[in-house]
């Protein structure tokens, strides 16, 4: 079945970056966008943006415009998501997730495990 | 950005319960809902999806319904693997915003 396999936990400096990568297994990566989701105990859950494989066009959430890139290499079917400038409350766990899309709607229909990013001076 | 409120936040129940949770809008999102589940340590996992399409390989015992600004997802005989949060998502604006979550505990 389809799978989401993302990078380790990693810990940053504030004011640092990080990028996360998804790699893709089990399904044409590039027939499918790849969604950016995030989670804080206080924030609960975030979406970030979306990212098609295909042609590398994006579509981010305003909070993050200027912080977030979503990029992909489709030769090793992995998408990446670098988030710049750092701060505390950035510290969460980043999903990566697959949209999908029938006549019934859209959704997201499998998720990475997950990346712990702590961000800690 | 459209709000969901989900209700109620806690709900405690007991093994073969019929439990209902709602999500609500702020402004009609048709019927472009989600229901995910997730389990402590796990990431989410999908439910349903275009309000009332159960995903593949999802037991039959979970359904959803709703369109424009109330939703509910319904468990109609609640089995021990199914204590969990549910979430919603709607997906017909942008930013794609979630619930807060309801937490579903074993009474």
């Amino acid at each position: 079945q389809v799978q989401l396999v993302q990078s380790g936990a990693v810990l940053r400096r504030p004011g640092a970056s990080v990028k996360v990568s998804c790699e893709a297994s089990r399904y044409t990566f590039t027939g499918y966008y790849i969604h950016w989701v995030r989670q804080t105990p206080e924030q609960g859950l975030e979406w970030m943006g979306w990212i098609n494989p295909n042609n590398g066009d994006t579509k981010y959430s305003q909070k993050f415009q200027g912080r977030v890139t979503m990029t992909r290499d489709t030769s090793i079917s992995t998408a990446y998501m670098d988030l710049s400038s750092l701060r505390s409350y950035d510290t969460a766990v980043y999903y990566c997730a697959r949209g999908y899309l029938d006549s019934r709607g859209p959704c997201l229909d499998n998720w990475g495990q997950g990346t712990l990013v702590t961000v800690s001076s | 950005d459209i709000q969901l409120t989900q209700s109620p936040s806690f709900l405690s129940a007991s093994v073969g319960d019929r439990v209902t949770l709602t999500c609500r809008a702020s402004q009609g999102i048709g019927s472009y809902l989600a229901w995910y589940q997730q389990k402590p340590g796990k990431a989410p996992k999908l439910l349903i999806y275009g309000a009332s399409t159960l995903q593949s390989g999802v037991p039959s015992r979970f359904s959803g319904s709703g369109s424009g600004t109330e939703f509910t997802l319904t468990i109609s005989s609640l089995q021990p693997e199914d204590f969990a949060t549910y979430y919603c998502q709607q997906l017909n604006s942008y930013p794609r915003t979630f619930g807060q979550g309801t937490r579903v505990e074993i009474k």
